[in-house]
């Protein structure tokens, strides 16, 4: 696609219940990144992948926060037993190849809002 | 600890008022600096990558600037299309960003 996806826009979550957010990066991204944003704040780290591999997860706020990206593409974060201070947007971004990756640029989707009542 | 201050917080121009934004950082092992737009709703949209002290990148009515303590965003002319939260952030060796807090800029007709 041309940029990357993210769904559900919204999603909406009793307190206790599990959530799963997904993230499709642009084709032939292999890094990949989660943020959770807060409102009126700059987005927070999460996690980090680079194809398949978690190389980064000291963002994550708990244990009941899990992300996979088993074959290198798309990228779903889990949210379990989801609390009220959960509820955020969380976005997902990509970065392309090239031969320094750390000078990529980030390209972001439009997130996910999560309410958690 | 890395750290990135974004100022003001939020700014208010009439159109056609330049002003300035301010981002400040302290990091060990800068990979950059970037900074990114973001409208309400929206992820934050990627505007400048700038790596060494007395680097600038304009684009349109946005000028960027980096020392080696902190960044300006410089807008010139604003019109009310440039209404929207600007995000600062830098990146360390690991890779990953670090945000500023952004500063929600108001441009009225």
């Amino acid at each position: 696609g041309a940029g990357v996806s993210q769904s559900p826009r919204y999603k909406v979550a009793k307190r206790g219940q599990d959530v799963a957010l997904r993230c499709d990066p642009i084709s032939g991204h292999v890094s990949l990144f989660w943020y959770q944003q807060a409102l009126g704040q700059g987005p927070e780290f999460l996690t980090y992948f680079q194809n398949e591999a978690q190389l980064d997860k000291s963002g994550l706020p708990s244990d009941r926060f899990f992300a996979e990206r088993p074959e290198g593409s798309v990228s779903t974060l889990k949210i379990q037993r989801t609390q009220q201070e959960d509820s955020a947007v969380y976005l997902c971004a990509s970065s392309s190849p090239t031969r320094d990756r750390v000078k990529s640029p980030l390209h972001f989707g439009n997130g996910t809002r999560l309410t958690v009542t | 600890e890395d750290q990135v201050t974004q100022s003001p917080e939020a700014l208010r121009l009439q159109e056609g008022e330049s002003s300035s934004l301010n981002c400040s950082y302290t990091v060990s092992g800068l990979r950059g600096l970037f900074w990114y737009r973001q409208d309400p709703g929206k992820g934050p949209e990627f505007l400048f990558t700038l790596y060494s002290a007395g680097e600038e990148k304009e684009k349109e009515r946005l000028k960027a600037t980096l020392t080696k303590k902190e960044s300006f965003l410089h807008i010139t002319a604003p019109k009310p299309e440039d209404s929207a939260t600007y995000l600062c952030a830098v990146r360390r060796t690991t890779g990953k960003l670090i945000f500023g807090q952004g500063t929600t800029l108001q441009v009225k007709p």
